[in-house]
């Protein structure tokens, strides 16, 4: 079965980077994109960008663009996301998600990754 | 960028009754990239309708969406116990990038 399993919750201080991962199992990795959705305390949904584990193609939602850096290692079907210079309202819990390229969505989803960034 | 606006906020209704939730989006939308999810408290969203109006795997059909353009609708026909939770919508555009709806909190009258 398709499975999507998240490395732990975090804890950065403003200004540090954190770099949270998403190993895949029971599925072709490199048959589908992975992409990043981050949820702040009590807040909706946001996009954050999308990675082709087939080539590594990337693209990344305009408010992180700079900051933001996906990866994935098709060895170990695993992605990366990387996100700098945080900040507290960073703060939040990070998704990994499978993309389906035919209808551009979310299938499966990693169990998130709460990331809390204070001084 | 295409905004989605979901409407109600949140909707209270009893176990029984009829849902209905919108998604209104800034500009035209290709039915082909409009998405339902479903997300309860301390997990992660569930995908239940892609392609504007097809159930994904598993989903009781009791769930149904509709709509084109800018104009689309959840509708969950007779609400059980365990659907009461947060829904959003999803729209895939080019680049790619995708946005999603703020959400509608569907809770027990």
């Amino acid at each position: 079965q398709v499975q999507l399993v998240q490395s732990g919750a975090e804890v950065k201080k403003p200004g540090a980077s954190v770099k949270v991962s998403c190993k895949a199992s029971g599925y072709t990795f490199t048959s589908y994109g992975i992409s990043w959705v981050r949820q702040a305390p009590g807040q909706g949904l946001e996009w954050m960008g999308w990675i082709s584990a087939y080539n590594g193609n990337t693209n990344y939602a305009q408010k992180l663009q700079g900051r933001v850096t996906m990866t994935t290692d098709t060895s170990t079907s695993t992605a990366y996301m990387e996100l700098r210079s945080l900040r507290s309202d960073d703060t939040a819990v990070y998704y990994c998600a499978r993309v389906d390229y035919d209808f551009w969505t979310f299938d499966y989803w990693g169990q998130g990754t709460l990331v809390t960034v204070s001084s | 960028e295409i905004v989605l606006t979901q409407s109600p906020g949140t909707l209270s209704l009893s176990p029984g009754e009829r849902a209905t939730l919108s998604c209104r989006a800034s500009q035209s939308v290709s039915s082909s990239y409009l998405a339902w999810y479903q997300q309860k408290p301390g997990q992660a969203p569930r995908l239940l309708i892609y392609g504007a109006s097809s159930r994904a795997t598993g989903i009781p059909d009791r769930f149904s969406g509709s709509g084109s353009g800018t104009d689309f609708t959840l509708t969950i026909s007779r609400l059980e116990p365990e659907d009461f939770a947060v829904y959003y919508c999803q729209q895939y555009g080019s680049s790619p990038t995708i946005t999603f709806g703020q959400g509608t909190r569907l809770e027990i009258k």
